[in-house]
């Protein structure tokens, strides 16, 4: 089925670990990003890519990194958890710059506790 | 800068009733409007979506939203509530600068409709 693959669905991690949240889409979308939802803070745009090999920070970046080695992965990387990472991570992504081809397709989301 | 501000954190109401929910966004130039909706324990589902045209925009499950380009709102209606409309509900824009534009959220509106 088509869509945004998220691994994994949860995850619990001690602080200081480091982790990759993966996202996968086969839709062939330029645009991609990660979100991270908080109580009360609706999602906040954590990185996003334009396209493979591009890649740029959003409203909240500090202790993620990303990279875009192909059209269809964008992974997320955690160096050294903190608790104020604890949230639910969510992976979206888009044709770039054809808003008629439709809106954004979100992935089921990762929830992640940092103890 | 980009922003989203969702007008009510809370809304309840009782089955039947009329809902509207505000939204209003800073950004200057062209942009895109959506209404995404996550009901609980899932993830986002795209309502409606505004790009161009009419700006009365009809959504899935009998939502509307206005696209008030003077007033940089896109408020979502629904003239009769029901049970399962109980939700959270996400405003989010998209501003076109040098084609890499962001999706920025609201900080969401929780619904809750009484029976």
């Amino acid at each position: 089925n088509a869509g945004v693959t998220q691994t994994p669905k949860f995850q619990v991690l001690k602080t200081g670990q480091s982790m990759t949240l993966q996202c996968a889409q086969d839709m062939n979308h330029e645009y991609m990003s990660w979100y991270r939802q908080d109580p009360g803070m609706g999602l906040r745009l954590i990185h996003y890519s334009v396209g493979a090999g591009i890649t740029d920070q959003g409203e909240v970046p500090n202790g993620y990194n990303v990279s875009r080695s192909t059209t269809e992965d964008f992974p997320l990387r955690l160096l050294s958890a903190a608790p104020s990472q604890t949230s639910v991570y969510f992976c979206a992504s888009s044709f770039r710059d054809r808003p008629s081809r439709g809106g954004y397709t979100f992935g089921s989301g990762t929830r992640l506790t940092v103890v | 800068a980009q922003s989203v501000s969702q007008h009510n954190h809370h809304v309840i109401l009782s089955e039947a009733a009329s809902l509207e929910l505000g939204c209003n966004y800073s950004y200057g130039g062209t942009v895109n409007l959506f209404w995404y909706v996550q009901y609980p324990g899932q993830h986002l589902q795209l309502l409606l979506k505004y790009f161009s045209g009419d700006p009365l925009v009809k959504g899935i499950k009998g939502f509307e939203a206005e696209f008030i380009k003077s007033k940089f709102s896109f408020n979502l209606r629904k003239p009769s509530v029901q049970w399962s409309d109980t939700a959270e509900y996400f405003c989010a824009v998209k501003g076109f600068s040098g084609n890499t534009g962001k999706l920025i959220f609201g900080q969401g509106t929780t619904l809750q409709v009484k029976p």
